[in-house]
């Protein structure tokens, strides 16, 4: 069975910086064609997807918060790492980690087909 | 980045036909996908590669794409599909989501 569990802390304060893990099990991210994103949703408002690290320990950021962004991960203990700096307010939300199964050479034509259940984030002084 | 619009809400009675819109700049150089998402849940994929369903999607679900615009329809809607539903297509080396549209079941 495939899982993916969302790990981080509740509660940040401005500027600081925010690490989260995907903890997943089922799958191995050393095997070819496997990826695992970040997606966020601050509350009430649409997902936004943040970056994701492929089979070949590649990183895709999204254009827009890339300079704050930085993904990576531990093949041997199924876990994936995101971090992002300098926190603010707008950053509150549910992050989710998600998998992708690339049918390709490349995550950037597949899905995200199986979501964790997210964690939410809250930055406040 | 390139955006993907969606119509922020639709209505549907049971048993009727929900049509959601999914308009890009770029749409017509991707595949899209849907994801559909319940209060308090986690998205799930429902539609990728246009018009594709992962097992265990039920057939009322089906996509389509032409140009510019891609479109997921729910035929014989019913109360269990009332949910936010999303598009996501990729751009350049990104995935783009789409603004999100809320299916109401009245």
């Amino acid at each position: 069975q495939v899982t993916l569990r969302e790990s981080g802390p509740a509660l940040v304060k401005p500027t600081q910086t925010l690490t989260l893990t995907c903890t997943f099990s089922g799958f191995s991210l050393s095997t070819s064609g496997m990826c695992v994103s970040w997606v966020r949703q601050p509350p009430g408002k649409a997902l936004e997807w943040l970056a994701f690290i492929d089979w070949e320990n590649d990183e895709y950021y999204s254009p827009s918060l890339r300079s704050r962004l930085s993904i990576s991960r531990d093949a041997s203990e199924n876990k994936v790492v995101l971090t992002m700096t300098n926190m603010d307010p707008v950053d509150t939300g549910t992050y989710y980690c998600a998998r992708t199964v690339s049918s390709g050479g490349s995550c950037l034509d597949d899905p995200l087909n199986l979501w964790g259940r997210g964690t939410m984030v809250t930055v406040s002084s | 980045s390139s955006e993907l619009t969606q119509p922020p809400s639709v209505s549907v009675s049971p048993g009727q036909t929900a049509t959601i819109t999914c308009s890009g700049d770029k749409l017509g150089d991707t595949n899209v996908c849907w994801y559909q998402q319940k209060p308090g849940q986690s998205p799930a994929l429902v539609i990728y590669r246009d018009i594709e369903r992962p097992s265990g999607i039920p057939a009322r679900f089906s996509g389509s794409h032409s140009g510019n615009t891609a479109t997921l329809t729910i035929r014989g809607t019913q109360a269990m599909d009332e949910a936010d539903y999303y598009c996501q297509a990729w751009d350049s080396s990104s995935y783009v989501f789409g603004s999100g549209t809320k299916v109401t079941v009245l």
